[in-house]
């Protein structure tokens, strides 16, 4: 069974750093794409970039690019969204996705979310 | 980049149709997909490539994409339908989402 589960809720304060992690399970990992998504309160989802875990290979969306970084650990089947300096509007769920393939380019599998609030 | 847009809520009556649209420029050139999100779960993709479901999905749920609009729609609705569903485009450089719409199941 394809899983994947991501790490728990998170309450920081403005400026702290972060690392947020999903593991896969159930399947080849480093063999598909992952992505995150960020849901802010009451808001649409977001693409925020993707990473190929057999290479690192690692793709941005604009709106995210120098604000986030993921990365992959692929002996542990893990991937990362980290931030160095949180702000008050990264405060969102969080989550991280499976992509079917580069031809479907759908999410065939979701993590459970990891909610990131950053309040002083 | 592109943009798709979706309306905020639909009520179905229990055992009729719903009808969910995602609205975007000739969105019919490229593929849409479609997921079901309720609350406190993860979203779980329902139809994908405009008309195809994944392995597991009821047959009550179907899809389209003609001109500047795609549809997903749930036949003989179901109170376990209640949900927020989303879409989602590759524009050929980004993954674009619509903002979801809440259906209810009256």
């Amino acid at each position: 069974e394809v899983q994947l589960v991501q790490s728990g809720g998170e309450v920081k304060k403005p400026g702290e750093s972060l690392n947020i992690s999903c593991e896969g399970s159930g399947y080849r990992f480093s063999s598909y794409w992952i992505a995150w998504v960020r849901q802010r309160p009451g808001k649409g989802r977001e693409w925020m970039g993707i990473i190929y875990p057999a290479d690192s290979d690692t793709r941005y969306s604009p709106s995210f690019q120098g604000h986030v970084t993921i990365s992959v650990d692929k002996s542990i089947s893990t991937a990362y969204l980290q931030w160095s300096r949180l702000e008050a509007s990264d405060t969102a769920m969080y989550y991280c996705a499976r992509l079917w393939n580069t031809a479907i380019r759908a999410f065939d599998f979701w993590g459970q979310g990891t909610m990131v609030t950053v309040s002083s | 980049s592109y943009e798709v847009t979706q309306s905020l809520s639909v009520s179905v009556a229990l055992g009729q149709t719903a009808t969910i649209t995602c609205g975007g420029n000739n969105i019919v050139s490229v593929d849409v997909h479609w997921y079901q999100q309720k609350p406190g779960q993860a979203p779980v993709l329902v139809i994908y490539r405009d008309n195809n479901r994944p392995s597991g999905i009821p047959e009550r749920f179907s899809g389209s994409n003609s001109g500047n609009t795609a549809t997903l729609t749930i036949s003989r609705a179901q109170a376990g339908d209640e949900a927020d569903y989303f879409c989602q485009v590759w524009d050929s450089t980004t993954y674009v989402f619509g903002t979801g719409t809440q259906v209810t199941v009256l």
